[in-house]
């Protein structure tokens, strides 16, 4: 149980373009999911919480117009990285804490999207 | 302020016993987690300690200590698929929220 998924696993895309990623709980409900950024051989940056129906909360540093958060249902959060550049290359993993079907404590990290901006 | 500390790198023997070391200081507690993570992949969760003591799961063990900001994840019969990098999160319980350490990256050699 508690497996999180996420979609696309790679993306290349143009300088400008924006990509959508999609972070799905596939057996329970998250009432929260976490945007995390990590770069090589570093640790785990977090973008933004989400929690179902309201609007993300965002790290310090984070801009909440270029990283849109949705989190319409209790099993999909998007993050949409709009007008992308080189500089936003990096490798993003979401994460979902329960909710019905799974511990409330812990965080579930899906596979994670790497992004390449060319 | 919110701080994490753990080794950067260590190696082990395989079959050894390895005792990767963390302390934090954090506004609010509640709960600190292991993580594993391999290479270009996400992170995996491997134990969870929000009392103090040691909790067991097979190979691996987790130790909390609260009054003194410290925990450690210990790894017997150490194997080559253990090398990996080993993040530390402490729960802030008023940011509602995971603040991870920078991670140890273990290398076990044969």
């Amino acid at each position: 149980g508690a497996v999180v998924s996420q979609h696309p696993s790679w993306v290349i895309c143009k300088s400008g373009t924006s990509v959508k990623i999609e972070c799905r709980s596939l057996d329970f409900q998250a009432t929260t999911m976490f945007w995390y950024r990590q770069f090589p051989k570093q640790s785990l940056m977090l973008m933004a919480t989400s929690n179902e129906g309201s609007k993300a909360t965002y790290e310090q540093g984070v801009e909440k117009d270029k990283f849109l958060i949705n989190h319409a249902s209790l099993t999909l959060s998007t993050l949409t990285v709009t007008s992308a550049h080189p500089e936003d290359s990096s490798f993003y993993i979401c994460s979902a804490r329960g909710g019905r079907g799974a511990s409330q404590e812990t965080q579930y990290f899906g596979p994670g999207t790497r992004l390449l901006v060319l | 302020g919110q701080n994490i500390d753990q080794p950067t790198e260590m190696t082990a023997t395989e079959g050894a016993i390895v005792q990767i070391n963390c302390t934090y200081q954090t506004s609010g507690f509640n709960g600190l987690f292991w993580y594993q993570q391999h290479a270009g992949e996400a992170p995996t969760f491997l134990s969870y300690n929000v009392l103090d003591g040691l909790e067991e799961k097979g190979r691996f063990s987790s130790f909390l200590s609260r009054s003194k900001g410290y925990s450690y994840l210990l790894l017997k019969e150490l194997q080559m698929k253990d090398s990996a990098s080993y993040l530390c999160a402490v729960r802030d319980e008023r940011a509602d929220k995971l603040i991870f350490g920078t991670g140890t990256r273990l290398q076990v050699f044969p």
